[in-house]
């Protein structure tokens, strides 16, 4: 069964930073690109970040380049978020979803707070 | 980037009666690979998202076949063909052709 569990978020000042982690498990991790998706509180659903497989191809939101840093590690099975400059408007619920045109499972997702 | 519009972005709807939920693309979704990735979502309350049908109309395991996915170039649409129950929730069409992904903004259906 495939499982995606995300952790690392809670509450945060603006201009702090957050690592998010997302392990995976039920499959072969290494064989797929990986997305964040976020949904900021009762508003819709916002993609984030792509990474392929081998880490050849990433991509992020205008709202978040330069800010925020998508990695993997395929030997832990596992797939991260770095956020730095941490804005009100980035305080949401993120999703890591597997796969890259169709995202197929999602995780529960973790909630990020940026507030003072 | 590509601009996803959805309509209608509230649709009550009877139980048993169909619904139909539009999306157009700001650009054509044919990608270079001679598929359209146009995928539709389902989030119930409370829940994370599901995917319902992918590459227009592709149906996925385990989701009932009340619902179908249609269109071509710019315009799709999501159809379920007897509304029940469990049905209830906020639905999103996501375009996969083009860098970055983009959502529609979310219908939500309801029960009348």
């Amino acid at each position: 069964e495939v499982q995606l569990v995300e952790s690392g978020g809670g509450l945060e000042q603006p201009g702090g930073s957050l690592r998010l982690s997302c392990a995976a498990a039920g499959f072969t991790f290494s064989n797929y690109g990986m997305i964040w998706v976020r949904q900021a509180p009762g508003k819709g659903l916002e993609w984030v970040s792509y990474i392929s497989r081998s880490t050849d191809a990433i991509y992020y939101a205008d709202s978040v380049k330069g800010r925020f840093t998508i990695s993997r590690d395929n030997a832990k099975n596992s797939l991260y978020l770095q956020m730095n400059s941490l804005r009100a408007e980035d305080t949401a619920v993120y999703y890591c979803t597997r796969g890259s045109a169709s995202p197929d499972y999602w995780g529960q997702g973790t909630l990020v707070t940026v507030s003072s | 980037d590509v601009v996803m519009t959805q309509s209608p972005l509230s649709l009550p709807v009877t139980l048993g009666q169909p619904a139909s939920i539009s999306c157009r693309s700001s650009q054509s979704l044919v990608n270079s690979d001679g598929n359209t990735y146009l995928n539709w979502f389902q989030q119930r309350p409370g829940q994370s998202p599901r995917r319902l049908i992918y590459k227009v109309s592709n149906r996925d395991s385990g989701v009932p076949d009340r619902f179908s996915g249609s269109g071509s170039d710019t315009d799709f649409t999501l159809k379920i063909s007897r509304v029940e129950a469990e049905d209830v929730g906020v639905y999103y069409c996501m375009q996969g052709t083009h860098w970055p992904r983009t959502f529609g903004q979310g219908t939500k259906v309801e029960i009348k």
